[in-house]
């Protein structure tokens, strides 16, 4: 099992909150990335990261903000939570070795947020 | 528009049994392949990758075909588990991007019924 990590787990909170998604993890990746995921529906990726101080918008547009101040950690955070951003959020990370394309991006368990 | 579509949305067997799962896709430039098993509450993880010249691999009781003139490709579970139950999700990665960008299928809803 990979060794990456998030949490919480499960998030229940009001309209209007500010919120932080913690996500660690312990294989030295350089590569980051944060995906949201509605039930029955596909993976999109909102942030990506290819090393310290280095953050990217994904493709799927979203009103979190994320960091990258150390290897290891690479936090999301929502300024003021809405209903509309109820989601699972899925955080990966890959090493950086040759092309690009074949390295395995490994995921943690997800933080499923509810809004109300 | 690269796309990745998957068929069926679900799919309900008996312990034991054997079942296959689709994956048609139009992502270019192609690089690889990979099929991922998804538990609930669980974050994806990979069973296979293929690549171009591949057009088979097998991970245990999982053994994924890879045809890239039609590309098309299929999952299929040999003597399944209560422990398959699960959504199998097809990525396919483009080898144009540096990022290696991920496309994803919405997966297979599998369940295993004893």
């Amino acid at each position: 099992e990979a060794d990456i990590y998030q949490t919480p787990r499960y998030l229940v909170i009001g309209t209007g909150k500010k919120i932080t998604l913690e996500c660690s993890q312990t294989m030295g990746h350089d590569k980051m990335y944060w995906y949201q995921q509605d039930p029955g529906m596909e993976l999109h990726l909102i942030h990506y990261s290819y090393g310290v101080n280095s953050t990217e918008k994904g493709d799927l547009s979203s009103e979190s903000t994320v960091s990258r101040i150390r290897t290891e950690h690479f936090p999301l955070t929502l300024e003021s939570a809405r209903p509309s951003h109820t989601s699972q959020y899925l955080c990966a990370s890959s090493e950086v070795r040759g092309q690009a394309s074949y390295n395995e991006q490994f995921f943690g368990p997800g933080t499923r947020l509810t809004v109300l | 528009k690269n796309q990745v579509e998957q068929s069926p949305q679900s799919l309900i067997i008996l312990e034991g049994k054997n079942c296959t799962l689709q994956c048609n896709y139009t992502v270019s430039p192609f690089s690889n392949l990979r099929w991922y098993k998804q538990d609930t509450g669980r974050g994806p993880v990979s069973l296979t990758i293929m690549t171009f010249s591949e057009n088979t691999k097998s991970n245990g009781r999982y053994t994924a075909t890879l045809d890239a003139d039609t590309k098309q490709s299929s999952l299929h579970i040999t003597a399944s588990q209560l422990s398959d139950s699960a959504s199998y999700i097809c990525v396919v990665t483009d080898r144009g991007s540096t990022l290696g960008r991920l496309y994803f299928g919405r997966g297979t809803q599998l369940t295993v019924w004893p």
